[in-house]
């Protein structure tokens, strides 16, 4: 069983950076699937950011490619997300999520980031 | 890359089918056969319901089903229960190795 763990500030300032870490359980990080950030801002609907394999490998949103980097830590079996001169429109429940055989097939449980001085 | 298009909200009564249609373009829905469908409860983590157009994991009950004609994927739900009440999404693999969601429909059983 497969466990994704999201962690975090939940509170982060006007042009500064959203810094978030999953952590995977109970199966291989290198295990040949790719790993997955969503965002849904309250109220609305879920936004793919981008996905990293244990390679490195990254494919971002394009709307949001100038400010997202990825990463992933095998030793630590974590991946994780950084998001640059984040606004209020940032704000955001963030999950990570195993895209696995072009689905995605196990999610965090989510975490809400706002953005606010 | 924009959203692909879901009604806003669908409803039924305990016992009836319901459609949620998913219409992209040539680029995503159109294109590839890996759309998915994603069951999201208030304040829960979206779960996968259906990929690859048609297919269901394992545990999810076989009144959910899928289908796709040109650039339009549709789940079906039959059977309408009160616990199918939810937010459902689709998603689709696009160009460029990236992937698009739906804008979500609400489906309220009546």
């Amino acid at each position: 069983q497969v466990q994704l763990q999201e962690s975090g500030p939940g509170l982060v300032k006007p042009s500064g950076t959203l810094s978030l870490t999953c952590a995977v359980g109970g199966a291989s990080i290198n295990s040949g699937n790719w790993w997955t950030w969503v965002r849904q801002p309250p109220g609305k609907g879920l936004e793919w950011i981008g996905e990293i394999y244990h390679s490195g490998s990254t494919n971002y949103n394009p709307s949001l490619k100038s400010r997202v980097t990825m990463s992933v830590d095998e030793s630590k079996s974590l991946f994780s997300l950084k998001l640059t001169s984040v606004t209020a429109a940032d704000t955001a429940v963030y999950y990570c999520a195993r895209s696995g055989s072009y689905r995605f097939d196990c999610w965090g449980q989510g975490t809400l980031v706002t953005v606010s001085s | 890359q924009s959203a692909l298009t879901q009604p806003a909200s669908v409803s039924g009564s305990p016992g009836q089918s319901i459609t949620i249609s998913c219409t992209g373009t040539s680029s995503d829905v159109g294109n590839y056969n890996y759309v998915s469908w994603y069951q999201q409860h208030p304040g829960k983590a979206p779960k996968l319901m259906i990929y690859d157009v048609s297919n269901r994991p394992s545990g999810i009950s076989n009144r959910f089903s899928g289908s796709k004609s040109g650039n339009t994927a549709s789940l079906t739900i039959s059977g309408l229960q009160a616990e199918d009440e939810a937010d459902y999404y689709c998603s689709s693999y696009s160009s460029s190795s990236t992937w698009v969601f739906g804008g979500g429909t609400k489906l309220t059983v009546l």
